[in-house]
């Protein structure tokens, strides 16, 4: 079964940082692109960010809100991205999801990749207050 | 960044019903429009991809359609699971938007 777990969430004070965590497994990691979204309390999802597989140079691309402070990175050897967070602010409080990101080319897009998200995890939740 | 809204915002339906949800853009995404189900403490399930690709595993009875601004989402003959929160994501250009969300309930 193809899965993503999320760990590492938590109770933190604003201004301090954390290192979020999501496993792979059945599936080969290496394969894919990775994102991270969040869900505030009450609200829509939202993205944070995105790494890239090896063979696309493990690119990396942030939301405004969270660029120069958050950072996304893999270790395709253990199966597992890591989104480090500094600098919290109550406003990143939220349930974060890393997911999956497949691609297709199709001619009517930009650059020809279509990048979709089929597989999320359940999340891990991060309140950011003092 | 591309501005993404659904109608309605909620949506009370019974069992065997079929429901219409709609997805605006702020500008042209060409097919690039993702659909999602999510139930509350699980995880974001990918319906629909490329505005009208059904994705692996999901029953036929989900179908997307439409490209540039306008985009719909249609579940035939509704199930129990079915009620849940539906969003549309557009993966066009980052940073990647969502709809605000469509919360599907039973009448």
């Amino acid at each position: 079964e193809v899965q993503l777990v999320e760990s590492g969430g938590g109770l933190i004070q604003p201004g301090r940082s954390l290192r979020l965590s999501c496993a792979g497994s059945g599936f080969f990691f290496g394969d894919d692109g990775l994102s991270w979204f969040r869900q505030p309390p009450g609200k829509g999802l939202e993205w944070v960010g995105y790494i890239r597989a090896k063979a696309f140079g493990e690119a990396t691309n942030y939301a405004a809100s969270v660029k120069d402070r958050f950072i996304i990175s893999r270790d395709d050897s253990k199966g597992i991205a890591h989104l480090q967070m500094n600098s919290l602010k109550t406003e990143d409080t939220g349930v974060y999801f890393c997911t999956r990101d497949r691609i297709r080319y199709f001619d009517w897009i930009p650059g020809g990749y279509y990048y979709y998200m089929d597989v999320w995890g359940k999340g891990t939740t991060v309140i950011v207050s003092s | 960044d591309i501005q993404m809204t659904q109608s309605p915002s909620s949506l009370s339906a019974s069992q065997g019903d079929r429901v219409i949800i709609t997805c605006r853009a702020s500008q042209s995404i060409s097919k690039s429009l993702n659909w999602y189900r999510h139930k509350p403490g699980g995880a974001p399930e990918l319906l629909i991809y490329a505005a009208s690709t059904l994705q692996s595993g999901v029953q036929s009875r989900v179908s997307g359609s439409g490209s540039g601004t306008e985009f719909t989402l249609t579940i035939s003959s509704l199930q129990p699971e079915d009620f849940a929160t539906y969003y549309c994501q557009q993966s066009y250009i980052t940073p990647y938007t969502f709809g605000q969300g469509t919360k599907l309930e039973i009448k």
